[in-house]
């Protein structure tokens, strides 16, 4: 299994710009989230959802969009790039019970200048 | 509503010194536990969990009890090596839709 993967690793966009965080699961998870880390702080999510054709707001949604077509991908929208856009955004996955943990992604970096 | 948190860091250490790391939470119903670490540059991974009262989770050295009555959950290792220098976060799951994070405590370890 390759568990969460996140593509790309690294973006550098400028103001104005549009772009599409990808990620995507192979362990059949229903739950999947999205989350940003500014430096040196701790986790804010986005989006998340509980399956295929569902999505939520999480605690900062803003700027952001994301579909969910199918069980394994849950790729990131942002429309209109800020700098405060900048940060390292993570996926996970969880098997949707509270006793399963969330299985996260290795991130992409993204930098808006 | 459901909280968690845990000691700012940053905590430095030398190397086979002691340490704990305090957790403590709020929550309706019964959580279940987690630590989960960050190296640097990658995403999080856990590190133990622990799913009802007074339960023990443990992982490379690492423990930590389930407390109902303090409701709390430190993280602890008895002899830190440099290699466990990174960002340690206490997490909560009431079975909702999502984990409720704390803010994260980074650990130096000095050689």
């Amino acid at each position: 299994n390759a568990g969460v993967t996140q593509t790309p690793k690294f973006r550098i966009l400028k103001i104005g710009q549009s772009m599409t965080l990808q990620c995507a699961q192979d362990m059949n998870h229903n739950y999947m989230y999205w989350y940003r880390q500014d430096p040196g702080m701790g986790l804010k999510l986005i989006y998340y959802s509980v399956g295929a054709g569902i999505t939520d707001k999480g605690e900062v949604p803003n700027g952001y969009n994301v579909s969910r077509s199918t069980t394994e991908d849950f790729p990131l929208r942002l429309e209109l790039a800020a700098p405060s856009q900048t940060s390292v955004y993570f996926c996970a996955s969880n098997a949707g019970t509270a006793r399963n943990e969330q299985y996260f992604g290795p991130g992409t970096r993204l930098t808006v200048t | 509503g459901n909280s968690v948190t845990q000691m700012e860091g940053p905590v430095t250490l030398s190397e086979e010194a002691f340490l704990t790391i305090n957790c403590t939470y709020t929550a309706t119903g019964y959580p279940s536990l987690f630590w989960y670490v960050q190296y640097p540059g990658e995403g999080l991974q856990l590190l133990l969990k622990a799913t009802k009262a007074d339960d023990k989770g443990s992982n490379k050295g690492f423990e930590a009890t389930y407390r109902k009555e303090t409701t709390s959950f430190h993280l602890e290792k008895g002899s830190v090596q440099v290699s466990d220098s990174a960002v340690y976060f206490c997490a909560l799951d009431t079975g909702g839709f999502k984990t409720i994070f704390g803010a994260g405590t980074r650990l130096f370890v000095k050689a």
